[in-house]
């Protein structure tokens, strides 16, 4: 059975600090991965995807992969309230299809 | 653009009445996928399409679920005989390619079971 782990927090980092966030997966298999942000209320909507070993950027946003521990990470650097949300990393099966969710991180910023 | 469009937004049923939630996702995207999700909780996996085939349905809880997308396109989640614990917030995502794609969600639709 395929498995994301995620520390359900809540999360609380001061407003400017740099929020890490992270998750780890069971299939060794999978090629593709995805944090998505989620608002109270709302859809999650999509952040990042990182397929190969490594960092990649965007903004203010990190994304992290390491396949061999099977760990993959999120960074927020100049963390603002509006960051406050539920963050969700998902991986895709060895096919790339089928993502499998975590539980989510509640992220807290605070002014 | 449009995004994933799903209806009805809610929809409060009683106990073993069939309801059918209906998703039109984004236009020519390939892949079509349901999710299931509790309060406070991740998106559960219940089944997916690539075009019009259901590749895999492995999530659906039980055979009182069940979806089809017969056009490729529009898809239908049905659930037969409903009960208090089928109580969630329903997801419809579509994604533009049929693997290593970001999901597109929809607003979802909330089932109460009464």
């Amino acid at each position: 059975q395929k498995e994301v782990e995620q520390n359900s927090g809540p999360l609380s980092v001061p407003e400017g600090a740099i929020a890490s966030l992270n998750c780890t997966y069971s299939d060794r298999g999978s090629q593709s991965f995805f944090w998505y942000r989620q608002y109270s209320g709302k859809s999650p909507e999509l952040i990042m995807f990182i397929y190969s070993n490594g960092d990649k950027e965007d903004g203010r946003f990190t994304a992290q992969l390491n396949k061999a521990s099977q760990y993959v990470s999120l960074l927020i650097r100049d963390s603002q309230p509006s960051d406050s949300a539920t963050y969700l990393c998902a991986f895709g099966d060895n096919a790339g299809n089928m993502l499998t969710f975590g539980g989510g991180t509640r992220l807290m910023v605070k002014p | 653009g449009a995004g994933v469009s799903q209806s009805p937004r809610y929809k409060v049923t009683k106990r073993g009445q069939d309801v059918a939630l209906r998703c039109d996702p984004i236009s020519g995207h390939v892949s079509l996928y349901w999710y299931r999700q509790a309060l406070g909780q991740g998106p559960e996996f219940l089944t997916y399409f690539n075009y019009e085939a259901q590749q895999d349905k492995s999530g659906l809880p039980n055979d009182r679920f069940s979806a089809e997308r017969p056009e490729g396109s529009i898809s239908t989640l049905t659930i037969q005989r409903t009960e208090q614990r089928d109580s969630a917030m329903y997801r419809c995502a579509s994604s533009p390619r049929d693997r290593n794609s970001p999901l597109h969600f929809g607003n979802g639709t909330r089932l109460t079971v009464t």
